[in-house]
């Protein structure tokens, strides 16, 4: 029984630069949740989706970044025109109906140099 | 809002000793509470969660927390730890309405067990 999925586990980007960070929910899970840890920090909420919808963008910065998690295919975290301050660790989370009961990827650590 | 307090960032503590990690929360809700741990370079597994019942909450791995709704506290403990605990611990809270489905993290303590 697969668990989430992440890949790339490393990115290293330019700044200016585009990074796309992709995520594989668990099996039968049709909730995504993506969070951000910059170095020495707690992870913080950016995102919360279902297929095809935007539930909850609170945590999203306003420019350069997006999500989708489309009917087929894997979640899509793209952050266009990267900064040094982008570096941080990325993680995906899943859940079924329950969205307070999240099971996390191993994460995708991002480098802007 | 959510918030959530880790109290230490750092504990250290010897093989076999007991431990308790601390974290207290703020919220205008009614919560659910969790705690995570991560070893390095990996995700964050789930060591235990309180949706509601018992306030003392077992977990994997000997851990357990206890809810204290007068304290607004979720504490982790194990009676005797070992080297393989040795992680990084997160407190977690998530709350119903227009925040369900977003966990609010504390900011992490780092476990080390010494020999």
């Amino acid at each position: 029984n697969a668990g989430v999925m992440q890949n790339p586990r490393h990115l290293v980007r330019r700044r200016g630069q585009e990074a796309r960070l992709r995520c594989s929910p668990m099996k039968g899970h049709s909730h995504v949740y993506w969070y951000r840890q910059l170095p020495e920090e707690g992870l913080k909420f950016m995102v919360y989706l279902q297929k095809e919808n935007i539930i909850d963008e609170s945590g999203m910065p306003k420019e350069r970044f997006s999500a989708e998690f489309p009917k087929e295919g894997p979640s899509i975290l793209r952050i266009q025109q990267v900064v040094r301050g982008d570096s941080a660790a990325y993680f995906c989370a899943s859940s079924g109906d329950k969205a307070y009961e999240q099971y996390f990827g191993p994460g995708t650590r991002l480098t802007v140099t | 809002a959510q918030s959530v307090t880790q109290l230490d960032s750092q504990v250290p503590v010897f093989e076999e000793a007991p431990v308790e990690l601390r974290c207290n929360y703020s919220s205008s809700v009614s919560v659910y509470l969790f705690w995570y741990v991560q070893y390095p370079n990996q995700g964050l597994q789930l060591l235990l969660k309180y949706l509601s019942g018992s306030t003392l909450v077992k977990g994997i791995n000997g851990f357990e927390a206890e809810f204290n709704k007068s304290q607004t506290s979720f504490h982790l403990r194990k009676p005797s730890v070992h080297i393989s605990d040795t992680a990084e611990y997160f407190c977690a809270v998530s709350a119903g309405g227009t925040s369900y489905g977003k966990l609010t993290f504390g900011q992490g303590t780092i476990l080390t067990v010494h020999p």
